[in-house]
């Protein structure tokens, strides 16, 4: 079966350290990835996606960078964390060229 | 750029009654979805529609792609059903990127 795995669940990190989210897919090959932020308050935005191994396209301006070292694999960054990159992460899949989507469980980052 | 619009932003209920969270966009698009996200954030989705309606037990989607809206119905609410609920729409293509509303709070009271 298909799943997706995201960790940690929380995390509290001070300003100016780095960060690293990992998120992995098992029972799909060659996924769409995709990383998105909830912000306190406001709807969920597309930072980050991924039609490839190596291939990142951002989506807005930021402090945060992406990789896919690995097909099934997908991190999230920083070098050093703001206090605006505090909110709730989501990692998740969709197979190309179909619409079904499936979400992660999802990082809630604090930056204190 | 696809402006997805949600009605109401915040709903309360009580048990039993049957419920209506309404979902706008600006732009055309290949498949709408209707998403449930609890209190500890991990999210679920419960229909994903390209026309027409779906129903799942009490839940009920429906769209009209000519007026670009889509209804989310939940017949005999339980407090179960507390979550936020969120319609995002993706217009297509090989990255099939989603477009979120701000979502609707649902509180269903015994």
């Amino acid at each position: 079966s298909q799943t997706i795995h995201q960790w940690p669940a929380t995390l509290v990190q001070p300003v100016g350290s780095p960060l690293s989210l990992e998120c992995t897919v098992e029972g799909t090959s060659n996924p769409n990835l995709y990383w998105y932020r909830q912000a306190a308050g406001r709807g969920l935005q597309l930072l980050f996606y991924s039609v490839g191994i190596g291939q990142i396209s951002s989506e807005v301006p930021q402090n945060l960078s992406a990789s896919r070292p690995q097909d099934r694999q997908f991190i999230l960054s920083s070098k050093k964390l703001l206090l605006s990159d505090s909110g709730f992460y989501l990692c998740a899949w969709s197979v190309r060229l179909m619409y079904g989507y499936t979400f992660g469980s999802g990082t809630r980052l604090t930056v204190v | 750029k696809n402006e997805v619009e949600q009605s109401p932003q915040n709903l309360t209920a009580q048990e039993g009654e049957f419920i209506t969270i309404n979902c706008s966009y600006s732009v055309g698009i290949s498949a709408l979805h209707w998403l449930q996200q609890h209190p500890g954030g991990g999210i679920v989705s419960l229909f994903m529609l390209s026309s027409g309606k779906k129903k799942h037990g009490r839940l009920i989607a429906t769209i009209n792609i000519q007026e670009k809206h889509s209804s989310l119905h939940i017949t005999a609410s339980h407090p179960r059903d507390s979550a936020v609920y969120i319609c995002a729409v993706g217009g297509g293509g090989s990255n099939y990127k989603l477009t979120f509303g701000k979502g609707t709070l649902l509180t269903v009271n015994p």
